[in-house]
This record gives structure tokens, C-alpha cells and sequence, in this order.
């Protein structure tokens, strides 16, 4: 069966300081993956999304940048970390045809501070 | 992807069922409707989806209607772990396919 593994669960870390969230997928190859985040009390924002290695699509412009340096791996970068980046961030795979949608891992609170 | 539109909030008593229901008048043909729900600081749950007949799984019933315009999530019998916020969200089947979440349902289930 697939799994999605993301960590850490949670982080706290000062202005200015980099940031490098892992995302793993088991299980199944060639998925397509996400990043979302879920600010304090807001809905749930598509940041990235990935077909395949290599391929980064941004939805919106942020701080943030996303990778992909293997099919099952996809990883959350930023540089410099600002207050405004503290949230649950939320990886997420699903299939290139249909079916059941999105699994989403148990996500990594991130605390700016 | 068409927009849809849910109820900010409902209330539902342990044991009877929840209908949640969620408006997408400008579904297009080939768009399904998927349902996820996300309980407190987990990441959201796939429930079930549908293109334009009803169906049923091990969590829920989907009945869209005959215009595919609306749609209601029925969990048949609610338990306190059922209290959620409950996401309608309509998109095609394709390999870019994003799942875009609007505010959803905030359902509380009460003893």
C-alpha cells in the first residue's frame, strides 16, 4: 500500500533562519505532489505542485521554493525564514489518473519566531 | 475548476445522520465532485467522489443531482469523531489536476 511521510511533526525556528522540509512517497512511482499550506485559523493554499523530477510549478510568489531531486521525494526550501511562513504545511500525492484524489501526510507546524 | 459553495457551519446530534450539501452550478462535464475533511491539525482525508451517480463507501453516501448543479455527503450515522470541516471540491481528471480547497463546512457533532 502507498504511504506519505513527511517531518519534522513540528519546528521552531528565528527569523532569518533556512528551512528544509522532506516529503517521502512509498509505494507507487511517478506521482504527481504537493505542498500546501494552512495558516492559523485560514483555509489550505496550493504552493507547488510537481508532475515528475525536476518539474516545480509555483501557484503563488512567496519565500518559499520547492524541489524534486527524486520521483518519490519532494522537498520545501526557503533561504531566509519570515513571520509571515508560520503555519501546518501539508504534503500531499495522487495518482496522474484519477482515482481517489489526494493523500495528504500529518503535516509539520511551523512556528516563526 | 468550478467554484463551489458550502455552508459555513451546521451542527449535527451523535448517531443521526449529517447531510452536508454543496452547490457547483458551473460543474462542467467532465469534472467529478470529490469530498475530503479535515479533522483538528491533521492533514485532510479523502471521503469519497463521484461524477454523476450516487455513491456509497465505507464513510459515506454521495447523491448528486440529475443537473450534477449540487450535491450532499451523508454520513449515516455521526460519532463524535465525525466533527470536522468538511471540504466540497469539484476538478477534472487530469494529470495537472489541483485540488484547490475553498472554506468548507465546519460540522460539530454534539453527544
Amino acid at each position: 500500500s502507498q504511504t506519505i511521510h513527511q517531518w519534522p511533526a513540528t519546528l521552531v525556528q528565528p527569523v532569518g533562519s533556512p528551512l528544509s522540509l522532506e516529503c517521502t512517497v512509498e509505494g507507487t512511482s511517478n506521482p504527481n505532489l504537493y505542498w500546501y499550506r494552512q495558516a492559523a485559523g485560514r483555509g489550505l493554499q496550493l504552493l507547488f505542485y510537481s508532475v515528475g523530477i525536476g518539474q516545480i510549478s509555483s501557484e503563488v510568489p512567496q519565500n518559499l521554493s520547492a524541489s524534486r531531486p527524486q520521483d518519490r521525494q519532494f522537498i520545501l526550501s526557503s533561504k531566509k525564514l519570515l513571520l509571515s511562513d508560520s503555519g501546518f504545511y501539508l504534503c500531499a500525492w495522487s495518482a496522474k489518473t484519477g482515482g481517489k484524489g489526494y493523500t495528504f501526510g500529518s503535516g509539520t507546524r511551523l512556528t516563526v519566531v | 475548476d468550478a467554484k463551489t459553495t458550502q455552508p459555513t457551519s451546521m451542527d449535527c446530534a451523535e448517531g443521526r445522520a449529517a447531510n452536508l450539501p454543496c452547490n457547483h452550478s458551473t460543474i462542467s462535464g467532465n469534472e467529478y465532485v470529490y469530498w475530503y475533511r479535515q479533522i483538528h491539525s491533521q492533514g485532510p482525508q479523502y471521503i469519497i467522489h463521484g461524477l454523476k451517480n450516487n455513491e456509497t463507501n465505507e464513510m459515506a453516501s454521495l447523491i448528486i443531482t440529475e443537473d450534477r448543479k449540487s450535491s450532499t455527503l451523508i454520513l449515516p450515522h455521526a460519532t463524535l469523531r465525525d466533527t470536522a470541516v468538511y471540504y466540497c471540491i469539484v476538478r477534472g481528471l487530469d494529470s495537472w489536476g489541483k485540488l484547490q480547497f475553498g472554506a468548507g463546512t465546519q460540522v460539530v457533532v454534539t453527544p
